[in-house]
């Protein structure tokens, strides 16, 4: 079973619909991450959360809004889905700044697509 | 606000060269960069972590290098291999989170 699991892999949504991406790991990390990729853009940082009770917007978290649920579950919703808002999602976790490993593990990514 | 930046451009090389790679930074140095693989479809892969005091690293057959007169990262990969075809990805640390370049797009032909 992969350690960082989103669902769902593809989702096709209209304009105006609120949506709910979901992550969880079983990595036992306290951070957790969500990116957006587009062509050319590279991976863009929309919010993150470094424990249960702490979230950090990041780069581009206009339109978008988060929830940890608990350590293992870092939720992504789009309130009103919009068309630039097609993208591939990642949601990635770490084991935290100066614990000896700074690198993220990665989901295998959502892909929305809004009409 | 730091920069990372990644030649968009792709990467055609002929199997059992090296292939390499530029990332190049703005403003202070990063405590560390890190380089990540991505395969079409799938999440970025850790590859490597080079540190602000490190010149060198090595796994393999991949280099990294870390130039902070230049601002730069250099990411080698010797006697390439059609299954080295991939997207790199440089990253840098940013208030403990991190920001990624664009990626740069690595096809080795046979």
């Amino acid at each position: 079973d992969a350690d960082v699991t989103q669902t769902p892999r593809n989702r096709i949504t209209k304009t105006g619909k609120r949506i709910m991406l979901e992550c969880s790991q079983t990595k036992g990390h306290d951070r957790m991450y969500w990116y957006r990729q587009d062509p050319g853009l590279g991976l863009r940082l929309i919010y993150y959360s470094f424990d249960v009770k702490d979230i950090n917007k990041g780069e581009i978290s206009d339109g978008y809004s988060v929830s940890r649920q608990a350590q293992a579950k870092f939720s992504l919703s789009l309130e009103s889905a919009i068309p630039n808002q097609t993208a591939l999602y990642f949601c990635a976790t770490s084991i935290g700044e100066g614990k000896g490993d700074e690198k993220l593990f990665f989901g295998s990514g959502t892909q929305l697509s809004v009409l | 606000s730091q920069k990372i930046e990644q030649n968009s451009e792709a990467l055609n090389i002929q199997e059992g060269k090296t292939a390499t790679l530029t990332c190049n930074y703005t403003n202070y140095s990063p405590a560390y960069l890190q380089w990540y693989r991505q395969d079409p479809g799938r999440g970025p892969v850790f590859l490597l972590l080079i540190r602000e005091n490190e010149k060198e690293k090595r796994k393999e057959r991949l280099k990294v290098t870390f130039d902070t007169t230049l601002k730069q990262s250099l990411f080698h990969i010797t006697a390439s291999q059609p299954a080295d075809s991939a997207t790199y990805l440089c990253a840098r640390r940013q208030g403990g989170k991190l920001i990624f370049g664009q990626g740069t797009e690595l096809s080795v032909k046979p």
